[in-house]
């Protein structure tokens, strides 16, 4: 019974180039949520999807950032054309309803940008 | 202002003592509210929901204050293995259900 799976663990990126977050959801969970947290600060929401939809993506910057949960497969974070301000903890969370509901979190995906 | 509060911290306690964490939101259509505990900047992880009536679990008691917007985080006898970021987490159904975390409070249990 796997929990929320993320990869990689730890990407390096160089200034310009894309990063791709993977984020495969717990079986059964419909509901993913991305936050990023930067040192020394707390989580930042940043996109919310359900399954093919994209519900809530206030968090997310309008440029270089996209998300998606396509019907098969894990969800995507993508980041174009880095900068060194990307450089954080980007977390994956999953839960099977709307609020009231427990969240279960990846490990993370440490980026950081040379 | 922010839409979740929290004491600045750090904590530093000792072994044994009783500690309170304090956190306040802004939006008073909040209806679902967690602490989470995150270690070492690992993934955060559910501590305890937060009910309209109080509730504990064992030395950890969480009460919430719809009124005054506020919810507190009550340790007794801290362990050694309790020190971690304390986070407070709210969530609102007309903003789609998502969690909004606060800033996080650090404790640290020294023998």
């Amino acid at each position: 019974n796997a929990g929320v799976m993320q990869n990689p663990r730890h990407l390096v990126r160089r200034r310009g180039q894309e990063a791709r977050l993977r984020c495969s959801p717990v079986k059964g969970h419909s509901h993913v949520y991305w936050y990023r947290q930067l040192p020394e600060e707390g989580l930042k929401f940043m996109v919310y999807l359900q399954k093919e939809n994209i519900i809530d993506e206030s968090g997310m910057p309008k440029e270089r950032f996209s998300a998606e949960f396509p019907k098969e497969g894990p969800s995507i974070l993508r980041i174009q054309q880095v900068v060194r301000g990307d450089s954080a903890a980007y977390f994956c969370a999953s839960s099977p309803s709307m609020a009231n509901t427990e969240a279960f979190f990846g490990q993370g995906t440490r980026l950081t940008v040379v | 202002r922010k839409e979740v509060e929290q004491d600045p911290g750090p904590f530093n306690v000792p072994e044994g003592a009783t500690v309170a964490f304090n956190c306040t939101y802004s939006n008073s259509a909040s209806q679902s509210f967690f602490w989470y505990r995150q270690d070492c900047r690992k993934e955060p992880k559910l501590l305890m929901s937060v009910y309209s009536s109080g509730n504990e679990d064992g030395r950890f008691t969480a009460q919430l204050n719809r009124a005054s917007q506020y919810i507190s985080l009550l340790i007794r006898d801290s362990k050694l293995s309790d020190s971690a970021t304390y986070l407070c987490v709210v969530s609102t159904i007309n903003q789609g259900g998502k969690l909004i975390f606060g800033q996080g409070t650090e404790l640290s249990v020294k023998p």
